[in-house]
């Protein structure tokens, strides 16, 4: 079944205490992207890469690292989480064509208190 | 001015009547729009895209493009309590972004019994 797969679905952590949701793929898609989704600001853009070893920031980067070794997987990095990066979190993908769309994954709760 | 602009609603039509969303969008260099569902707390999942002016229909779902007026819409007609969710439209393609995917803050559409 094709899909993007997020890890963990919750996690409630403490400031502080670094993280990594990892993001996989098994679509062969070129393009992946993060995004955190508030409540009043919708989707926004977190860091986005275009092929293995590519990686740029989006709308929202601060406090975020990613890495993209292998074309299947994105993950998203915490180092130092504050209470502020307490959001839900969606990992997408798509091929890089106009008009393909962006399949999402199902989504990670944070809380950081 | 926001990139993507959407009435946050709730926007609410009784059973069997058509709902009308609608979006607005800031870059004329965008080149494909795209229609989101999303049900609370689950991820995005596509009902349809469009890039060339005028309407598209897939079933109940008719999106409508005009790209002079910058304006993007999603009519649903015969609406079911089932198309009760929040709607998101996208944009792709704007100046410099080839693959970004922008997103408006979506419309709470409320299907009546």
């Amino acid at each position: 079944e094709a899909q993007v797969t997020q890890n963990p679905r919750y996690l409630i952590t403490v400031t502080g205490k670094k993280l990594t949701v990892t993001c996989s793929q098994n679509m062969n898609h070129e393009y992946m992207s993060w995004y955190r989704q508030d409540p009043g600001l919708g989707l926004r853009q977190i860091y986005y890469s275009m092929n293995v070893e590519v990686t740029d920031k989006g709308d929202v980067p601060e406090g975020y690292k990613v890495s993209r070794k292998e074309k299947r997987n994105f993950p998203l990095i915490l180092e130092s989480p504050s209470p502020n990066q307490t959001s839900l979190y969606f990992c997408a993908s798509s091929l890089l064509d106009r008009d393909n769309e962006q399949f999402f994954g199902p989504g990670t709760r944070l809380t950081v208190l | 001015q926001k990139e993507v602009e959407q009435n946050s609603g709730p926007l609410s039509v009784p059973e069997g009547a058509i709902a009308s969303l609608n979006c607005t969008y800031s870059d004329r260099g965008s080149q494909s729009f795209f229609w989101y569902r999303q049900y609370s707390g689950k991820s995005p999942e596509l009902i349809m895209f469009i890039y060339s002016n005028g309407d598209k229909e897939d079933g109940r779902f008719t999106a409508q493009l005009n790209k002079a007026s910058q304006y993007v819409s999603l009519l649903i007609r015969d609406s079911q309590p089932s198309d009760s969710a929040t709607y998101l439209c996208a944009v792709k393609g704007g100046t410099g972004t080839a693959s970004k995917l922008t997103f408006g803050t979506g419309t709470r559409l409320q299907v009546t019994l």
